[in-house]
């Protein structure tokens, strides 16, 4: 069964302190990765998605990476505006058609001014 | 201007009651899914849709059942809620397999 696992579940970071988010996942053949962020009361905003190991996306203060069994979301010297829970995602290798994304439980990140 | 849009917001209602949700996407995507955010906060697949031929159906009810009338829209139809379908349903759309889902911002449906 496709499994996605993030870690740790909550985080709790100064201003300024860098620091990084796991996603491990087990699938039947990856499609593609992808990152959201969610903030309280909103739908998942898209942030990256990666389709091969060694691929690394990056944007502002983000930067994802990959490997064949996890990916990892870097955050540089945050702010407290990136607050948000961060939620990793698979879409697993199939025979073809629509298909939805497998989310993993997310990290909710807090940055303390 | 929104690109998925979910009507209504808040839906409060009595067991037993049928309700629907509303979806509409601006983006000219081709396939549209439905996904069910429990309480804690772990959101699953319920549906989608492809050139209005359903292709996924995650075990949901037979309770639950999406219509779509064009491409642009993929509604949710629930009949004979129960407690456990509180939850927030999420409409989200894509631009064919493999492409980022856009998601809409929810429908907090609670049921007494």
């Amino acid at each position: 069964e496709d499994q996605v696992t993030q870690s740790p579940e909550a985080l709790r970071l100064q201003e300024g302190e860098s620091s990084s988010l796991n996603c491990s996942y087990t699938v039947s053949g990856l499609r593609g990765l992808f990152w959201y962020r969610q903030d309280p009361g909103k739908g998942p905003e898209f942030l990256f998605t990666l389709y091969s190991a060694g691929e690394e996306k990056e944007k502002e203060r983000l930067k994802a990476t990959l490997t064949k069994k996890e990916s990892f979301l870097h955050i540089t010297a945050p702010k407290p505006e990136d607050s948000a829970t961060y939620l990793c995602a698979v879409v697993p290798r199939t025979g073809g058609g629509a298909d939805g994304l497998t989310f993993g439980k997310g990290t909710h990140l807090i940055i303390q001014p | 201007d929104t690109a998925v849009s979910q009507t209504p917001k808040y839906l409060v209602t009595q067991m037993g009651n049928d309700k629907s949700i509303k979806c509409e996407q601006n983006l000219g995507h081709d396939t549209m899914y439905w996904y069910k955010q429990d309480s804690k906060k772990f959101l699953k697949i319920m549906f989608s849709y492809n050139n209005k031929e359903l292709i996924i159906n995650e075990t949901v009810p037979n309770r639950f059942s999406p219509k779509s009338p064009d491409k642009a829209h993929l509604n949710l139809h629930i009949n004979s809620l129960e407690l456990g379908d509180s939850a927030v349903y999420f409409c989200a759309s894509s631009q064919g397999t493999n492409q980022p889902q856009h998601f809409g911002d929810g429908t907090r449906l609670s049921i007494l």
